[in-house]
């Protein structure tokens, strides 16, 4: 079975451009998160989704992020325009819904680096 | 920080030794869980241990939850350079978001 995916690896921008995150759950798993990753500070939540429905946005950052999850199946995390602070390793997570512990299954990440 | 402290920041230590990492949290929690992150690499889980739980063993792997400090350990015995990785400690917030610690940076030394 193939894990969480994300595209792509590495991204380098300059500030002001735009960047769009694809992450591709585990088929089936109707929750997906993202978090993200600071240079050197703890992981943070940014969002969760059950399926198609935002169910938790609290750890967005500001206007300028963008998360959608047309159809319930993978999800795009877009930032526009990007800022310097935006850099930083963006994770995926997912989990089947009703799971009886809630052990997140999470992709290798997106390395944003913005210029 | 919203989880509290990992200790230490870093560790390193040679192969065959034991790593102990901390975590401490704020909050009440009903499971605490640690995950691993190889360099370049998602994260990957580890153990969880629920509230009413003291100790749990996987492995290589032994984890202690004090709920009365709030407070939990990892200890990885035997180590090995494979284990080289960052640990993190994490627990559940609302709607299942997960909250983490700052980390542990483990190095293993062959």
């Amino acid at each position: 079975e193939a894990g969480v995916t994300q595209f792509p690896s590495h991204s380098v921008i300059e500030k002001g451009q735009t960047v769009t995150l694809r992450c591709d759950p585990i088929s089936g798993h109707d929750n997906l998160y993202w978090y993200r990753r600071v240079m050197g500070k703890e992981i943070k939540f940014l969002l969760h989704f059950v399926k198609e429905s935002k169910q938790d946005e609290s750890g967005m950052p500001n206007n300028r992020f963008l998360a959608e999850r047309t159809g319930g199946t993978y999800s795009t995390l877009k930032v526009q325009p990007a800022e310097l602070e935006d850099s930083g390793v963006y994770f995926c997570a997912s989990s089947p819904r009703g799971s009886s512990y809630n052990e997140q299954f999470f992709g290798p990440g997106t390395r944003l680096t913005v210029l | 920080s919203q989880q509290g402290e990992e200790d230490p920041q870093a560790l390193s230590i040679q192969e065959g030794e034991n790593a102990t990492m901390n975590c401490s949290y704020k909050t009440s929690i009903n499971n605490l869980q640690w995950y691993r992150q190889n360099s370049g690499r998602g994260l990957v889980h580890l153990i969880l241990i629920r509230s009413n739980e003291r100790e749990k063993h996987s492995g290589r792997l032994r984890v202690t939850l004090d709920t009365s400090k709030k407070s939990s350990s990892l200890l990885i015995t035997a180590s090995r350079a494979a284990d080289t990785a960052s640990y993190f400690c994490a627990t559940t917030g609302g709607y299942n978001k997960l909250i983490f610690g700052a980390g542990t940076r483990l190095a293993v030394h062959p």
